[in-house]
């Protein structure tokens, strides 16, 4: 079964510039994540899809950040104007579905450097 | 904030040692998950623990959550140098699967 696909693996930008981040779930994963991790903390949750509705972006900070999941399938997270302490590495997940106990499967991230 | 924060922060221990680390969380839970986070796979889930359940075990992995403490503890026993990676707790609560994760306890196992 292929995994979580993310690109770009890493992206340098400067601040202010905009960026955006690509993920494709395990096929057939109704619920998919975007995380934020910032270097020696864990993840943290940005916004969770189901299909293609939102069902929790309560920690997104809305004045930048910007995610779709237009199809249900593909997603894409956007920064506009990036900010220095955006700096991290942008983690997409996918599950089964939203209840408690589905396992998420993480893909390798996307590591962001804002200069 | 991080629900779950780790104790130690860092681990550095011999090849066929076990390994310890333990994680507190602060509200109730619907479940506890472990995940490892090395350079190499990134973040990969290792176990989940519902909250109506004490220990559990897979391969060379042991979990124990007790609630009334709110807290859990990840035993890696006989480990190699391939398990130098960060673990992470993540705490999931009964309403949608939202994770959130602590700190993480970076362990280094030496040859």
């Amino acid at each position: 079964e292929a995994g979580v696909a993310q690109s770009p693996r890493y992206k340098i930008i400067e601040k202010r510039q905009s960026v955006a981040f690509w993920c494709n779930p395990i096929s057939g994963h109704a619920t998919l994540y975007w995380y934020q991790q910032i270097l020696g903390q864990g993840p943290k949750l940005l916004i969770q899809f189901q299909n293609n509705g939102v069902v929790d972006d309560s920690q997104l900070p809305k004045d930048r950040f910007s995610a779709e999941r237009l199809k249900g399938v593909d997603s894409t997270l956007k920064i506009q104007p990036a900010k220095l302490e955006d700096s991290a590495v942008y983690l997409c997940a996918s599950s089964h579905g939203h209840q408690a106990s589905y396992e998420q499967y993480f893909g390798p991230g996307t590591r962001l450097t804002v200069t | 904030s991080q629900q779950g924060e780790e104790d130690p922060q860092a681990l550095s221990i011999q090849e066929g040692e076990n390994a310890t680390m333990n994680c507190s969380y602060k509200t109730s839970i619907n479940n506890l998950q472990w995940y490892r986070q090395n350079s190499g796979r990134g973040l990969v889930h290792l176990i989940l623990i519902r909250s109506n359940e004490r220990e559990k075990h897979s391969g060379r992995l042991r979990v124990t959550l007790d609630t009334s403490k709110k807290s859990s503890s990840l035993l890696i026993t006989a480990s190699r140098a391939a398990d130098t990676a960060s673990y992470f707790c993540a705490t999931a609560k009964a309403a949608g699967n939202k994770l959130t994760f602590g700190g993480g306890t970076r362990v280094l196992v030496k040859p």
